[in-house]
């Protein structure tokens, strides 16, 4: 157990609707990021947050975006979806971000655009 | 910009051979490279890091990296390969401040 909870595992829904993931990281860990794992892109990098504020951003749509609050949890709010936006999200957290650091990795969500 | 290779989608192996999983990089500057394994249904785990010094990495479950500089290379390896280490690896290279980028990943099959 790597300590960093999502939620939910799954997710099923339709184009044109709005998601929100939601990503706990470990206990003490300030930075939490944000993958896409596609078939056809794999591992793709969306946005890092650091202890509230945003560090680093990736490939993120932006019909996607992303926060980190004050109890240092996220969430990645997913709008007007599309079929192509079918993928396993993964958050990831770290304790300070910097470069350098390994990461730990949630069990990810598998979302399903239907 | 940064990048990482992997020319490899799939390697299989006997268990007890050694293995290899091939990675090259592609960056301006000296680069942090990972590795990581993801088995399936479960979020990637850390197997090993290289950030300076040594350039044969050692890190969990019997894996090793090594670093070559001149071919901008860090492949993985294992003397005896396990069925149990069938999983999908990913190579990952940032460069200091940057997120961590992953390549393709590879399929390691080993068969009994």
């Amino acid at each position: 157990d790597s300590g960093v909870t999502q939620t939910p595992k799954h997710l099923i829904t339709a184009t044109g609707q709005r998601v929100t993931l939601r990503c706990s990281p470990r206990s003490g860990d300030l930075s939490v990021y944000w993958y896409q794992q596609s078939l056809d892109q794999g591992l793709q990098f969306l946005i890092q947050y650091y202890n509230g504020e945003e560090r680093a951003k990736g490939n993120i749509l932006e019909r996607f975006s992303a926060q980190q609050f004050p109890d240092l949890h996220s969430e990645l709010n997913l709008s007007s979806l599309e079929l192509g936006d079918s993928a396993l999200y993964f958050c990831a957290s770290s304790a300070t971000g910097d470069s350098g650091q390994k990461l730990f990795f949630g069990s990810g969500t598998q979302l399903s655009v239907l | 910009a940064q990048s990482v290779a992997q020319p490899e989608d799939q390697v299989n192996v006997a268990e007890g051979n050694p293995l290899t999983v091939k990675c090259t990089y592609s960056v301006s500057g000296n680069p942090y490279l990972f590795w990581y394994v993801q088995y399936p249904n479960r979020g990637l785990q850390f197997l090993l890091k290289y950030i300076t010094g040594d350039n044969l990495v050692k890190g969990s479950y019997g894996f090793e990296a090594e670093f070559n500089k001149s071919q901008t290379s860090f492949h993985l390896k294992k003397p005896s390969a396990l069925v149990s280490d069938s999983a999908l690896y990913f190579c990952a290279v940032t460069l200091g401040g940057t997120a961590l980028i992953f390549g393709k990943g590879t399929t390691l099959s080993v068969s009994s």
